[in-house]
C-alpha cells in the first residue's frame, strides 16, 4: 500500500514570496490533515478535511495560509506571502473516515507523509 | 502552558532499556500515543493506549499510564541503534484533537 505522498520535499523562498505544497493521501482515506512542525516542536494542526469539506481550521492563519481539497483526494496548502516564522516542516497526514471509526469505537490511526521542509529567508 | 510535556533528550547504552516519560494536562483524554520520527521522515505511530487501561505491551515496547497523575511512559527493551529517533507523546483531548509534545530525542551510546 502506497503511503502519503508530499511534494516538494524541500523549498527555499524569500520572505513575502508565495509557496504551495501538495499532498496525496492514502487511497480511500477520507480525512486529511495539514500540520506545521517548527524546529524543536511537536506538530501543530493547521487544518483538517473530511472529504472536500473543512472540519477544523481554527489554528490556520487565514490572512496568509489557505488550503483546499477540491475533489476530496489530494490537497494543496498555500502560504502567501511567507514570513520568516513560517520556516518549518509541513506534514500531511490521512486516516480513514473519522466519523465511521468513531461510530464503531475504532481507534483512528493517522498516517503521515515525509513532510515538506520550508526555509524562508 | 504546554498540554503535553516531555524531556528533550535521553541517552541510553545499546542493549539497555530506554524509558521516555510524558505528562499531560487534559484529564478527559481518550487515547494517548507514542510516535517515532526518524531524520527526514514523517511521524510513525508506534503504539497507543486507551485511557481506561494502565498498561500495554507490544514486543519490545511497554506503555504505562498513570491516569491519576496524568503520566505516560514508553519503555523500549534491549535498545538498538535503529531506535535512535525523536519520540513524541500525544494525547487526544476533549475536543478530539491530537496534541503533541515537543519530542524526546533518544541517543544510543555504543
Amino acid at each position: 500500500e502506497a503511503g502519503v505522498a508530499q511534494s516538494p520535499r524541500y523549498k527555499i523562498i524569500e520572505k513575502r514570496q508565495s509557496v504551495a505544497f501538495w499532498c496525496n493521501p492514502i487511497s480511500g482515506h477520507a480525512t486529511l490533515y495539514w500540520y506545521q512542525q517548527i524546529l524543536g516542536q511537536g506538530p501543530k494542526l493547521l487544518i483538517q478535511f473530511q472529504n472536500n469539506g473543512v472540519v477544523d481550521d481554527s489554528q490556520l492563519p487565514k490572512d496568509r495560509f489557505s488550503a483546499e481539497r477540491l475533489k476530496g483526494v489530494d490537497s494543496t496548502l498555500k502560504i502567501q506571502p511567507a514570513k520568516l516564522e513560517d520556516s518549518a516542516v509541513y506534514l500531511c497526514a490521512s486516516s480513514l473516515d473519522r466519523r465511521f471509526l468513531r461510530e464503531r469505537r475504532i481507534q483512528e490511526t493517522q498516517y503521515f507523509g515525509p513532510g515538506t521542509r520550508l526555509l524562508v529567508l | 502552558g504546554e498540554d503535553v510535556e516531555q524531556s528533550l533528550f535521553l541517552s541510553v547504552r545499546e542493549g539497555d532499556s530506554s524509558v521516555i516519560n510524558c505528562t499531560y494536562t487534559d484529564s478527559s483524554s481518550t487515547y494517548l500515543y507514542w510516535y517515532k520520527q526518524e531524520p527526514g521522515a514523517g511521524l510513525q505511530l508506534l503504539t497507543y493506549i486507551f485511557s481506561n487501561m494502565d498498561m500495554k505491551q507490544d514486543q519490545r515496547l511497554t506503555v504505562l499510564l498513570n491516569k491519576k497523575d496524568k503520566h505516560l511512559s514508553l519503555r523500549i527493551a534491549d535498545t538498538q541503534t535503529g531506535d535512535s529517533a525523536i519520540y513524541f507523546c500525544a494525547e487526544r483531548n476533549r475536543d478530539d484533537k491530537i496534541i503533541f509534545g515537543k519530542g524526546t530525542r533518544l541517543h544510543i551510546l555504543p
